[in-house]
């Protein structure tokens, strides 16, 4: 069964530094997303992506974050000048054709520590 | 404000028993509700998806509930395995995009 990976497992960065997490979705989804988990808390959604754009995105998506689909097949989270509260596990999801009813299929996630 | 409430926070039954888990939303608008299974250190698994019109959904062992109306559903497992060892998460979507999740049930089943 076809399955959303992301890469790295875990990243460790200093704070204030940049990273970038990385995901590939299943190949014939059109709609992805990013969502964290900090430890011990609920899945928070971050943002969701269609068509090369943005759709929809939360509080928590402020100007430290993007994304980007570079080349048709990777999804990327880049958060910039990372601080400590952004350590968090951060999963990448896709979905099929059409997002109403469709189940989202998730990554293992990234477990991000910032130090 | 979008709210997803479960119950129990825990709960641990023996191997072959049946447990039901319970969520209580306050999302609107409405558009569907999912049951997820997340093994520890893994991402989550769609269970089950409901509509607005779909009151009972199965997946196997897994059966979902919905009152759309009391804005209740239930996920309940028959005939429990040690596999079934897991967080389950009630996620309410308000639009194609947007989930919003809630805390989980983490299940312990004991032989």
């Amino acid at each position: 069964e076809p399955e959303v990976t992301q890469t790295p497992s875990h990243q460790v960065t200093q704070m204030g530094q940049e990273v970038i997490l990385r995901c590939v979705p299943i190949s014939n989804h059109l709609y992805f997303y990013w969502y964290r988990q900090i430890l011990g808390q609920k899945v928070e959604f971050l943002v969701s992506f269609y068509n090369n754009e943005i759709s929809e995105k939360s509080e928590i998506f402020d100007d430290q974050f993007s994304v980007e689909r570079p080349d048709g097949s990777n999804f990327t989270l880049k958060i910039r000048s990372t601080k400590l509260e952004d350590s968090a596990m951060y999963f990448c999801a896709s979905s099929g054709m059409t997002g109403v009813g469709q189940p989202q299929h998730f990554g293992d996630g990234t477990r991000l520590s910032i130090l | 404000k979008n709210q997803v409430e479960q119950s129990p926070q825990s709960l641990i039954i023996l191997e072959g028993k049946n447990c039901t888990l319970q969520c209580n939303y306050t999302v609107s608008p409405f558009s569907n509700l999912r049951w997820y299974k997340q093994d520890t250190g893994r991402g989550p698994v769609s269970l089950t998806i409901m509509t607005f019109s779909e009151n009972t959904k199965s997946n196997g062992r897994y059966t979902a509930t919905l009152d759309a109306d009391t804005k209740q559903s239930s996920l309940h497992i028959t005939a429990s395995q040690l596999s079934d060892s897991a967080s389950y998460i009630c996620v309410v979507s308000s639009s194609d995009y947007k989930l919003s999740f809630g805390a989980g049930t983490t299940v312990t089943v004991r032989a």
